[in-house]
């Protein structure tokens, strides 16, 4: 079956540190990738996609993502997190071809320290 | 420009009632979808409308529910005979609709519905 896993449902960082938060997934092939971040109030906001290509990809606000196909993994990273970060990540896959619906982990909550 | 809409932000029934959901979104979008996302839980696909059609309904929970989207803009997801299970959060999305499955989602705010 599809899934997403998102192996950490709460993170707690300081401001400045660095930040992963993991995501692996189950799909018959390699599927698109995304990220996406939900503030309180807002609406999803895309970070950042992969297709193909390059396996790093940069988003916005500083992101960027690793695509590992030997480990079906798209682990989001950000070398120095900012209090501003603090949301909701949900990782997210789409299949390549028929169906454009989206199959969304279940999210990591991240806590920033000043 | 203008993102993704819905209305009512919140809504608030009682078991057994009927609701309607709006949701507006950008300009020009062909792509319309609706996602339910619960408590705790990343959004979970329920319909995918291109144009007026629904092209993917796979996801609707049961005949409960039904989506529409008249003109191809302005869609309506309906939940006939309300259940405490069916409070959530409700978004809606829209796209391009011109790359097909690399087009981008844009999400709006969502809809939290509370059923008592």
């Amino acid at each position: 079956a599809q899934s997403v896993t998102q192996p950490d449902i709460h993170i707690t960082v300081s401001e400045g540190a660095s930040l992963e938060l993991r995501c692996n997934y189950s799909y018959g092939a390699t599927p698109y990738l995304f990220w996406y971040v939900q503030s309180p109030g807002q609406g999803l906001q895309l970070l950042l996609k992969y297709f193909s290509g390059d396996t790093l990809v940069q988003g916005i606000k500083g992101f960027e993502a690793e695509f590992k196909r030997s480990q079906s993994s798209f682990n989001l990273r950000k070398p120095s997190v900012h209090w501003s970060d603090a949301a909701e990540y949900f990782c997210a896959v789409g299949a390549p071809w028929g169906t454009y619906k989206y199959i969304f982990g279940t999210g990591t909550r991240l806590k920033v320290l000043a | 420009g203008a993102g993704v809409s819905q209305t009512p932000s919140n809504k608030v029934t009682e078991k057994g009632k009927y609701v309607e959901l709006r949701c507006d979104p950008i300009s020009g979008h062909t792509a319309l979808y609706w996602y339910r996302q619960s408590l705790g839980q990343g959004p979970e696909f329920l319909i995918y409308f291109q144009g007026t059609g629904a092209a993917d309904d796979s996801g609707l929970p049961n005949d409960r529910f039904f989506a529409v989207r008249p003109e191809g803009s302005v869609s309506t997801l309906k939940i006939q005979r309300t259940e405490r299970g069916d409070s959530a959060v409700y978004l809606c999305a829209s796209s391009p609709g011109t790359s097909g499955t690399t087009d981008t989602q844009y999400f709006g705010p969502g809809t939290r519905l509370t059923v008592l």
